[in-house]
């Protein structure tokens, strides 16, 4: 059965920390993977990565994917409270496939 | 615990017909949100709907519409197919004042031939 998994479930962090979010996958025909923030409106897509080991960066975000490992990892760096927010992991197998969301929290 | 449903799952159509896709979301949540993924695309966000009203507009061409019924659930029309219509059309929902998470559906791939 196709299946993605995030982890951690939820994250408490102080401003200024990094956070690695983790995101694992079992599907047939992967085609990629997608990072969403979602926070009091709609999800705001961050990355999609399809090719292993190649870095994807938006200022403090970034993203990379490791097919060996069949896992890809969100870091941010220097987080600030409006990081706070779900981020969520899919995988586009010919359906999409989410996970359950990481909740990440950034106290001032 | 029921899931965020689309229907059709797979849907070709031909250039200049219509479609009509379907979510159901979450019993109890509000809003439902539209996206958009084409081949090898980022995926674009198309339009949300909360309590019935559009909340929200992305990028959704004028020969699409939508709207959400009194069940909440939504529907995505599109007419006057074009083959760059051809995508992933997936939707989520929410519960606006209880939870910023979303739950997403599986999506419906139309292929335009």
């Amino acid at each position: 059965e196709d299946k993605v998994v995030q982890s951690p479930l939820s994250l408490v962090v102080h401003e200024g920390d990094t956070v690695t979010l983790n995101c694992s996958y079992e599907v047939t025909n992967f085609r990629s993977l997608l990072w969403y923030k979602q926070e009091k409106k709609a999800p705001t897509f961050l990355f999609m990565l399809t090719s292993s080991g190649i870095e994807k960066k938006s200022g403090r975000l970034s993203s990379i994917l490791d097919k060996k490992e069949l896992s890809s990892i969100l870091n941010i760096t220097a987080t600030q409270t409006g990081d706070s927010a779900i981020y969520l992991c899919a995988v586009d197998n010919n359906d999409m496939r989410f996970g359950a969301g990481t909740r990440l929290t950034v106290k001032p | 615990a029921a899931g965020v449903i689309q229907s059709p799952r797979h849907l070709i159509k031909e250039k200049r017909e219509t479609a009509t896709l379907k979510c159901y979301p979450i019993p109890r949540h509000d809003t439902v949100y539209w996206y958009q993924q084409g081949p090898g695309q980022d995926p674009q966000f198309l339009i949300s709907f909360y309590e019935k009203m559009q909340s929200d507009k992305g990028s959704i061409p004028d020969r699409f519409s939508a709207q959400q019924f009194s069940d909440y659930h939504s529907e995505l029309n599109m007419s006057s197919l074009e083959l760059g219509d051809s995508a992933l059309y997936f939707c989520a929902s929410s519960l606006v004042e209880e939870s910023t998470e979303a739950f997403f559906g599986q999506g419906t791939r139309l292929t335009v031939v």
